[in-house]
């Protein structure tokens, strides 16, 4: 199983910041997913990363808001632009396991709170 | 278009008796069928999968899960309930040949001493 570490773990954030989560898997994999938990809600993907392409979003998840880097088959960056409330929620990466894509391995969480 | 319907928000079981949360779906093609679990500030933690095979799957913990095609349901059971099973469950499915995988809103389970 893939051991996937994110930072922060949790952060609270002033209305019009941005924040950046990182994400790091302790191998290689091709693809990575970032998801939203919004409180008491299921999990939302925004996005696909893979390494040496652009992010594919989800329908209602812009580039501008949630911009993604992808710069090597271990890491990955997701970014949280011009905070509202709205946007606190847990936010979550994941990975497949292996060349089999069946389940997925997921991240501890990064909790934002926006004030 | 996938879509996963957990009916219910919360099961309540006492401690040693059985569970099930239930799980229906829809999927074009073969599904690939799968259940997570939530514990209080912590990830999800894959229970277990059905992609072929036999209808009943055994995973983690003690679960299991059995698919019925007819009613487009995959259930998650355990024989006997503990008090750590308590957490967040949720159902996930995945069309074959898609790479997008939609997941259930979750259903609360409190398991009572």
């Amino acid at each position: 199983s893939a051991v996937i570490s994110q930072k922060p773990s949790r952060d609270i954030c002033q209305r019009g910041t941005s924040l950046t989560i990182q994400c790091q898997v302790d191998s290689q994999v091709t693809m990575m997913f970032w998801y939203r938990q919004q409180p008491g809600q299921s999990l939302t993907l925004i996005a696909t990363a893979n390494q040496g392409s652009e992010a594919t979003y989800e329908s209602g998840f812009v580039i501008d808001k949630f911009p993604i880097s992808r710069p090597n088959l271990t890491f990955s960056t997701l970014t949280v632009s011009n905070l509202s409330p709205e946007d606190s929620s847990i936010y979550l990466c994941s990975v497949p396991p292996g060349q089999a894509y069946n389940e997925q391995f997921f991240g501890p969480g990064t909790r934002l709170t926006v004030l | 278009a996938q879509s996963v319907a957990q009916p219910e928000d919360q099961v309540n079981v006492a401690e040693g008796n059985p569970l099930t949360v239930k799980c229906t779906y829809s999927v074009s093609g073969n599904p690939y069928l799968f259940w997570y679990v939530q514990y209080p500030n912590r990830g999800l933690q894959f229970l277990l999968k059905y992609i072929t095979g036999d209808n009943l799957v055994k995973g983690s913990y003690g679960f299991e899960a059995e698919f019925n095609k007819s009613q487009t349901s995959f259930h998650l059971k355990k024989p006997s309930a503990l008090v750590s099973d308590s957490a967040l469950y949720f159902c996930a499915v995945r069309g074959d040949g898609g790479f997008k995988t939609i997941f259930g809103a979750g259903t609360r389970l409190f398991v009572k001493a």
